[in-house]
Parts: structure tokens; C-alpha cells; sequence
């Protein structure tokens, strides 16, 4: 059974850059699409992008000009860098397996951004 | 970005009612919908992708229907372990959206 755990800062200040790491277990990173979603408290959720194991990468047009989503096969893990955060980045974070429908997601981290 | 409006927002229901929520597209999306189920605390879970199919392991009394804009998803018989929030999500176009959710209680 294939597990994701996301890690990270829970706590980033605005202006900063929010860091997760996505380490998956009982199975390869390789062949599959990797996707980072995030909900803010009690709000809906929001895609904000995916890569392939090989690297190639598509992001939400909101977010774009501030995310950076990457790999690393040799750990089995995909990292998601969010720049610039404010009040409003605030939200439960998940990473999952696959793009267009997710099937394994992890139990998500909540980051709060505050001074 | 594709618009998903589901309604209701919130529904109550006994066991064994039959619950529908309904999810419409801003544009055609085809049959590119999925329906999640997000328990409080919890990752959403895949329950049915392309509009109609049942995810392996998903119980029969879930299902999906339709196409174009206007889809549907239903209980056929309400469980307790059912309460939840439901979402639909699109994968037509990116960026992919979601509805705002359908919050499910028991009567």
C-alpha cells in the first residue's frame, strides 16, 4: 500500500518561502504523476500543480509565479516550494499520487503564515 | 478557470435515505469529473472518477451520473459512516477546480 507524508515548517512568516517535502513509501515515485493540493480552513480545495517523476511540471495560474515543484527519485520524494506567502497561503496541505484524479493522498500539514 | 457549483451546501438526511447532490460545470467539461469524500480531519478520498466509474474498493450504494455540465452524485441508501463533505472536481481544463463542497449530517 502506497503512503505519501508531507514535512515541513508549520509555522512561516509572510514575505518567506513555504517549504514541504512529500516522502513516499511502499512504492516507487518513478511512472507516476505527483500533485500538491491545499484547503484553507474551512474552505474548499485548491490544485496548485503536479510533476511526472521525470521532472516535467504544470502549475495553477494563481500560484504560478511563486510555486516550484520538484523531485528527487534517489529519496522517493517531490518537494513543493511556495514563495513570497501571506495570511491567505494558510491552509492544510496535501500531496497525493496523480494528477487529474489523485488516488493516495497524504494526511495533509497545516501551515499557518504569521509573523 | 472552470466554475463548479454544487448544491446543496449542506444536507440532512436518516439512514437509508436516498442522498443526491449535483455539481454544474461554467462549461462543458465532458465526462472529466471525479467525486471526493473528505471525513473531518481527514484527506479527501477518490469515490468515483470520469462521472460514473466506482473507485476499487468504494461500496455499490455510491454512484455518479452525467455528462456536459450537469452531473449528479448519489447515496442510494445513507450509512452512518457516510457523514462527510463531498466535493466534485474537474479535469477538462487546467487549472483543475473543485465545488465548495456538500456538508452531509445525519437527522
Amino acid at each position: 500500500q502506497v503512503q505519501l507524508q508531507e514535512s515541513g515548517p508549520g509555522l512561516v512568516k509572510p514575505s518567506e518561502t513555504l517549504s514541504l517535502t512529500c516522502t513516499v513509501s511502499g512504492g516507487s515515485i518513478n511512472s507516476y504523476y505527483w500533485s500538491w493540493i491545499r484547503q484553507p480552513p474551512e474552505k474548499e480545495l485548491e490544485w496548485i500543480g503536479y510533476i511526472f517523476y521525470s521532472g516535467s511540471t504544470n502549475y495553477n495560474p494563481s500560484l504560478k509565479s511563486r510555486v516550484t515543484i520538484s523531485v528527487d527519485t534517489s529519496k522517493n520524494q517531490f518537494s513543493l516550494k511556495l514563495s513570497s506567502v501571506t495570511a491567505a497561503d494558510t491552509a492544510v496541505y496535501y500531496c497525493a499520487r496523480g494528477k487529474e484524479g489523485p488516488d493516495f493522498w497524504g494526511q495533509g500539514t497545516l501551515v499557518t503564515v504569521s509573523s | 478557470d472552470i466554475q463548479m457549483t454544487q448544491s446543496p451546501s449542506s444536507l440532512s438526511a436518516s439512514v437509508g435515505d436516498r442522498v443526491t447532490i449535483t455539481c454544474q460545470a461554467s462549461q462543458d467539461i465532458s465526462n472529466y469529473l471525479n467525486w471526493y469524500q473528505q471525513k473531518p480531519g481527514k484527506a479527501p478520498k477518490l469515490l468515483i472518477y470520469g462521472a460514473s466509474n466506482l473507485e476499487t474498493g468504494v461500496p455499490s450504494r455510491f454512484s455518479g451520473s452525467g455528462s456536459g455540465t450537469d452531473f449528479t452524485f448519489t447515496i442510494s441508501s445513507l450509512q452512518p459512516e457516510d457523514i462527510a463533505t463531498y466535493y466534485c472536481q474537474q479535469y477538462d481544463n487546467l487549472p483543475y477546480t473543485f465545488g465548495q463542497g456538500t456538508k452531509l449530517e445525519i437527522k
